[in-house]
């Protein structure tokens, strides 16, 4: 079982349509990021959120810490063919030695024209 | 120019062949770090180097080894591959900017162990 769980594992939608993606954990972190991954590349950081309940908007994408700081949403409005790629969250276990970053399975979307 | 490079990009080799794995990076970060993600399972850490003297293993380290050769190079090696090193690794560099970490990943590198 890995700490961060994301939800769906995968998501196919119309060009137009709105989509969120789960992140959760049962464990407290610190703070948690959201990144993108295209083919062939490696995962980009889109955001981070540090602040139990804050929410944090990049154009069309939203982003929310849940209040307790063990969950985050990303929620993107009226989706683009150019919003597809591997979505992963990832985060700092609030109490982990190292400040390792630990990552969930990630999110496969893919935004048909 | 890429600020994370990785060599090779691709990589097909047989069980049993010692393999290297080569990052460099010119942001000038101290931390680096080798991540393997395979499919639904995000990425695992592998190693990760807070400076050249500082070497620590990360939650899959078994089987591999690492070398900080100075800031900007960190290499990691299969001394024998097996099967299921078959993966996509990805070299990471990191800095702290105030209230977290922000990681910045190279291209990746696919290899496929026969």
């Amino acid at each position: 079982t890995q700490l961060l769980e994301q939800s769906p594992q995968f998501l196919s939608i119309q060009e137009g349509e709105n989509l969120t993606v789960y992140c959760n954990s049962s464990s407290v972190f610190s703070s948690l990021q959201w990144y993108r991954q295209e083919p062939g590349e490696g995962p980009v950081l889109l955001v981070t959120v540090v602040t139990g309940g804050e929410v944090k908007k990049l154009k069309r994408l939203t982003f929310q810490f849940g209040d307790a700081r063990k969950d985050s949403s990303l929620h993107i409005t009226a989706a683009q063919p150019g919003d597809t790629g591997l979505y992963l969250c990832a985060g700092y276990p609030f109490k982990a030695a190292g400040n390792k970053l630990t990552f969930g399975g990630g999110t496969r979307v893919l935004v048909k024209p | 120019d890429a600020d994370v490079t990785q060599t090779p990009r691709n990589r097909i080799t047989k069980t049993g062949k010692r393999i290297m794995l080569e990052c460099s990076q010119t942001k000038g970060h101290d931390r680096m770090y080798w991540y393997r993600q395979d499919p639904g399972l995000g990425l695992r850490l592998i190693y990760y180097s807070f400076d050249v003297k500082d070497i620590n293993k990360g939650e899959i380290s078994d089987g591999y080894s690492v070398s900080r050769q100075a800031q900007a190079k960190f290499s990691l090696s299969l001394e024998s591959a097996i099967p299921n090193q078959t993966a996509l690794y990805f070299c990471a560099t990191s800095e702290w900017t105030g209230s977290y970490n922000e990681q910045f990943f190279g291209p990746g590198t696919r290899l496929t162990v026969l």
